[in-house]
């Protein structure tokens, strides 16, 4: 089984819904983190996440909000999808004793 | 800030070809480097990585070498082969943020 996954790993929907991406791991990490690619611009960071109770802005932020439900568990909203938000979602864990992350599949999410 | 720039892709090779993949980088300190590598269709992967100066990460017939004099982290390869087919990223850890290149496409015909 993986050790990162996410679900949906495909997704259609229309601007203005409200869209939920979801990463679990199995690495027993405290760090989680959600990124975003777009063709050639490489990984941007959206949110992070230290432990449970510690949840940090990345450098596009903006329109999206994430819960830690768990020390597993890191979601990602979409409070009102907007077409600029077509992009690859990765999650992504790490822990706290080396700088090396571990990424999910992704989620391809199209917002028309 | 942190920054990393590789060249620009697609990089088109025949198998068995001798593959560079450049990258540099321009950091505060000495932070870790990493290549990681995208399969179609997939996530990403980490390829290898190096810590320190003159470090060399090495992985499945992969190198790289951390220079600090010429702040560069060049991805090599003796012999391409069409499973190598894939887009690669070469990044920097700034902190907790890793800091991404654009990505190199490599493609490999037989």
């Amino acid at each position: 089984d993986a050790d990162v996954t996410q679900t949906p790993r495909n997704r259609i929907t229309k601007t203005g819904k409200r869209i939920m991406l979801e990463c679990s791991q199995t690495k027993g990490h405290d760090r989680m983190y959600w990124y975003r690619q777009d063709p050639g611009l490489g990984l941007q960071l959206i949110y992070y996440s230290f432990d449970v109770k510690d949840i940090n802005k990345g450098e596009i932020s903006d329109g999206y909000s994430v819960s830690r439900q768990a020390q597993a568990k890191f979601s990602l909203s979409l409070e009102s999808a907007i077409p600029n938000q077509t992009a690859l979602y990765f999650c992504a864990t790490s822990d706290q004793n080396t700088d090396t992350q571990y990424f999910g599949p992704g989620t391809r999410l199209t917002v028309l | 800030g942190d920054s990393v720039t590789q060249m620009e892709g697609p990089v088109t090779l025949s198998e068995e070809a001798f593959l560079t993949i450049n990258c540099t980088y321009t950091a505060t300190g000495y932070p870790s480097l990493f290549w990681y590598v995208q399969y179609p269709g997939e996530g990403l992967q980490l390829l290898l990585k190096a810590t320190k100066a003159d470090d060399k990460g090495s992985n499945k017939g992969f190198e790289a070498t951390y220079r600090k004099e010429t702040t560069s982290f060049h991805l090599e390869k003796g012999s391409v082969q069409v499973s190598d087919s894939a887009v690669y990223f070469c990044a920097l850890i700034s902190g907790y943020q890793l800091i991404w290149g654009a990505g190199t496409k490599l493609i490999i015909k037989p």
